[in-house]
């Protein structure tokens, strides 16, 4: 049983460069995350995703565009990054029914340099 | 806004002590409080989730308690072992956020042989 696996984990990137962070989750989930880590500013959410077909922005949307291709696959994409890009990105997958929210199930994290 | 504090940022203790991480959350409607374990350059892992219903849930060595009303958890860990030295973090999912969790920067423990 793999979980949430991710995509690459480790990219360097030039300023300006895009790019894409793929992930997959093998628990049949209906609700999938993006988070971004940094030190002294902890987890942000980016975007999640309630169900196939539908996404919303977290609280550090700008700059990424997500597409929730089916109920498995929940991808990041930097169109232009920029230095202010360099991160460890989290992918996040749980169960969710109404107000019931499950465990949050992480990858291991995909690990970004932008010069 | 919610906001999650844990105090302190960092623990250093000696193995075999008990201990208490602190958890605090600004507003207490919450659906559920989760804590998170992360080993350097990993992932979260899930550790415990506690209904907003629940008082506490136990695994093993791990006691975690949930006061809703004053806006607080807490992380009880005994008999600490080496193995535990990682960072640990709480997050709640607020009744207005959907399935949003909001995250502490965490605590770092470290437990020394």
């Amino acid at each position: 049983n793999a979980g949430v696996t991710q995509t690459p984990k480790f990219q360097v990137l030039k300023t300006g460069q895009s790019m894409t962070l793929q992930c997959a989750q093998d628990m049949n989930h209906n609700s999938m995350y993006w988070y971004r880590q940094d030190p002294g500013m902890g987890l942000r959410l980016i975007y999640y995703s309630a169900s196939e077909g539908t996404t919303d922005k977290g609280e550090v949307p700008n700059g990424y565009n997500v597409s929730r291709l089916n109920k498995r696959e929940f991808s990041l994409r930097l169109e232009s990054a920029a230095p202010s890009q360099t991160s460890v990105y989290f992918c996040a997958s749980s169960l969710t029914s109404g107000s019931y929210t499950g465990e949050l199930f992480f990858g291991e994290g995909s690990r970004l340099t932008v010069l | 806004k919610q906001e999650v504090t844990q105090i302190p940022a960092a623990l250093s203790v000696p193995e075999g002590e008990n201990l208490v991480l602190n958890c605090s959350f600004t507003d207490s409607a919450i659906y559920n409080l989760q804590w998170f374990r992360q080993d350097p350059g990993k992932g979260l892992t899930s550790l415990l989730l506690i209904q907003s219903s629940q008082r506490e849930q136990t695994s093993g060595r791990l006691n975690a308690s949930l006061d809703k009303s004053s806006g607080r958890s807490t992380l009880y860990i005994a008999a600490s072992q080496p193995g535990d030295s990682a960072t640990y973090l709480c997050a709640v999912v607020g009744e207005t956020s959907g399935s949003r969790l909001t995250f502490g920067e965490g605590t770092q423990l470290t437990v020394n042989p």
